[in-house]
């Protein structure tokens, strides 16, 4: 089935120690998103590619990057995380920019921060 | 984005229908209502959208009001499996720089019991 695959699904990383997460898809789609979700809180976009366009939403800590070598994979990048970036780390997807309504997620890699 | 109103939490008893309320008093003429649900552990999974006419699929049906200021999503018989937090979005449906976005609101968290 086609889908959206995150790996690993649990991380352990040190404060401060950069970590990267991964997400792949086989769905073909152009767009890909990156959520952060803290305990009991919604989802929260940190940034999108629009095929290799990276768009970044204002309030995203600069501690944050993202890489998207091709249109199957998409990494998050955390520089140095802190113990406030411990969270749920969401990627979706959706078809194309003209058809972002429906996203397809991913199950979510859980990071804790030591 | 309009911002949305829903009640934190809400049961059902497994077979009969859920009735999941939004409030969405300041939504635009070009925005539309989505709605997302989230099961433990699991990324968001789309549900349906709608503009102003009622709204059909496999998982559920979306009711929006007249004047566009609330809909209902409704799930015709609930399971176990429906246990999850429903979030409630209005957005414009095209993309269009951070206007095509999602942004997850506080939801309902549906309990089915048996």
């Amino acid at each position: 089935d086609a889908m959206v695959i995150q790996n690993p699904r649990y991380q352990v990383t040190q404060f401060g120690k950069p970590v990267t997460l991964s997400c792949s898809q086989t769905l073909n789609h152009n767009v890909m998103y990156w959520y952060q979700q803290k305990s009991s809180q919604a989802p929260k976009l940190l940034f999108h590619y629009y095929d290799k366009d990276f768009n970044n939403e204002a309030d995203t800590p600069d501690n944050f990057q993202s890489r998207r070598p091709n249109t199957s994979f998409c990494f998050l990048d955390i520089r140095s995380p802190g113990l406030g970036d411990a969270a749920m780390y969401l990627c979706a997807t959706s078809r194309d920019i003209h058809q972002t309504y429906e996203q397809y997620f991913g199950p979510g890699t859980r990071l804790t921060v030591t | 984005d309009a911002k949305t109103t829903q009640p934190p939490s809400m049961d059902c008893a497994e077979g009969r229908a859920a009735n999941l309320p939004c409030n969405h008093s300041t939504i635009s003429g070009n925005e539309y209502v989505y709605w997302y649900r989230q099961i433990h552990s699991q990324g968001p999974q789309y549900i349906i959208h709608g503009l102003k006419n009622n709204e059909t699929n496999e998982m559920a049906s979306l009711i929006i009001t007249e004047d566009r200021k609330s809909s209902t999503l409704i799930l015709p018989h609930a399971t176990l499996r429906d246990t999850a937090v429903y979030y409630c979005i209005v957005r414009v449906s095209n993309y269009g720089g951070s206007q095509g976005n999602l942004i997850f609101g506080k939801g309902t968290k549906l309990s089915v019991k048996p």
